[in-house]
């Protein structure tokens, strides 16, 4: 199957901060990728689709200002929670479709902000 | 109500033993469902893919879909240590891999030797 890299897998920060991650398709080009984010007991949830060379798409409620998505390249996608608060912490992982077929997922990335 | 609700866990059971997993959803725009796996540590990974209502068999995997009941199974047979990880029920209304995915909340299983 396909490769999605993402980095980091997990991360801590101190409150107030910015943290990017970074999600790449290593064998493949990728026009969409998806960010979900999975609270501790809950369900993968959608939080935007990046689409190389324009702008997301965000899910309803997801504040576009905090989590800034670019895609600038058909290879790599970027997450960055700025201004992190202890309530954004969670699993944070990305998907890109490969070859029309299925949905290829990252590793994730645990974000602890303290 | 959530759009798609999955049997709460974990789960053990011993080796050999056929497993049973569950969600059910409430959108009726569901057409295409799917299972992931996911290890610990990984992303989840596609495990099965069935459209519409019907069985699918893969091996000692066997996904079934009853849309009138809006129900989802998943069966898996002479289970293995291995199959130990977290399995998600996943559904979109649109086929693709860029179409929208909606998950359960997942659950783990634990196969004993």
């Amino acid at each position: 199957g396909a490769v999605v890299s993402q980095h980091p897998s997990r991360v801590i920060c101190k409150s107030g901060t910015s943290v990017k991650i970074e999600c790449r398709s290593l064998d493949f080009q990728a026009t969409t990728m998806f960010w979900y984010r999975q609270f501790p007991k809950q369900s993968l949830m959608l939080m935007a689709t990046s689409n190389e060379g324009s702008k997301a798409t965000y899910e309803q409620g997801v504040e576009k200002d905090k989590f800034l998505i670019n895609h600038a390249s058909l290879t790599l996608s970027t997450l960055t929670v700025t201004s992190a608060h202890p309530e954004d912490s969670s699993f944070y992982i990305c998907s890109a479709p490969a070859w029309g077929t299925e949905a290829f997922f990252g590793q994730g990335t645990r974000l602890t902000v303290v | 109500q959530k759009e798609v609700e999955q049997d709460p866990g974990p789960l053990s059971v011993p080796e050999g033993a056929i497993v049973s997993l569950n969600c059910t959803y409430s959108n009726s725009a569901f057409q295409y469902f799917m299972w992931y796996r996911q290890y610990s540590r990984k992303g989840p990974e596609l495990l099965m893919y069935t459209y519409s209502s019907g069985n699918k068999e893969d091996g000692r995997f066997t996904a079934q879909v009853d849309k009138s009941s809006k129900y989802i199974s998943l069966f898996i047979r002479d289970s293995q240590p291995s199959d130990s990880a977290t399995y998600l029920c996943a559904m979109s209304a649109r086929a693709g891999a860029n179409s929208k995915l909606t998950f359960g909340k997942g659950i783990t299983l634990s196969v004993r030797p």
